[in-house]
């Protein structure tokens, strides 16, 4: 069964460093997002993709934060200067119709 | 506003018995949908409520819909060990050429064998 694989599973960074997730997600889907869950807390929005261009972006999704979408199979979630309140999971998710979505297992990010 | 509040925000039974779930949203959907996730894992889609719809089943997952009243319920059947999860219902959200889910604050689901 085709799935969204998301790399890497744990990353702990320095305050002030870059950070890169990244993402395959399902082939034949047009839809990329990004949400974020911070320990305890709801799965919240950060950005979706469509047609190679951000399609919308939470209040969350500042200018530290961008996506790509390099290759064509990979999408990615950069975070230029991580901050503190960055630390959380960090989940990549596609869809085919916008209807269901389909979640990769999430990338743990820790700010220290 | 707030989309999709679950309650309970935790839930304790036993094997073997029902558990039900509810989510209530603020504004009008299109559809309403439902996620599980276990402990520090992604989101599995579960099942999709329509709005025209007022239930719906899934093998022991039944989903009810009242939209006068902007309330879903999730129940599980005959629950085992490996349905402890959180349970999030999310609506979708249309802005420009794309939806965004709308999730709410999830139940934690404990079955003891």
């Amino acid at each position: 069964e085709p799935e969204v694989t998301q790399t890497p599973s744990h990353q702990v960074t320095q305050m002030g460093q870059e950070v890169i997730l990244r993402c395959v997600p399902i082939s034949n889907h047009l839809y990329f997002y990004w949400y974020r869950q911070i320990l305890g807390q709801k799965v919240e929005f950060l950005v979706s993709f469509y047609n190679n261009e951000i399609s919308e972006k939470s209040e969350i999704f500042d200018d530290q934060f961008s996506v790509e979408r390099p290759d064509g199979s990979n999408f990615t979630l950069k975070i230029r200067s991580t901050k503190l309140e960055d630390s959380a999971m960090y989940f990549c998710a596609s869809s085919a119709y916008q209807v269901e979505a389909f979640f990769g297992q999430g990338t743990r990010l820790t700010v220290v | 506003s707030q989309q999709g509040e679950e309650d309970p925000q935790a839930l304790s039974i036993q094997e073997g018995e029902n558990a039900t779930m509810n989510c209530s949203y603020k504004t009008s959907i299109n559809n309403l949908q439902w996620y599980r996730q276990n402990s520090g894992r992604g989101l599995v889609h579960l099942i999709l409520i329509r709005s025209n719809e007022r239930e719906k089943h899934s093998g022991r997952l039944r989903v009810t819909l009242d939209t006068s009243k902007k309330s879903s319920s999730l129940l599980i059947t005959a629950s085992r060990a490996a349905d402890t999860a959180s349970y999030f219902c999310a609506t979708v959200r249309y802005s420009s050429n794309t939806g965004k889910l709308i999730f709410g604050q999830g139940t934690t689901l404990q079955v003891k064998p």
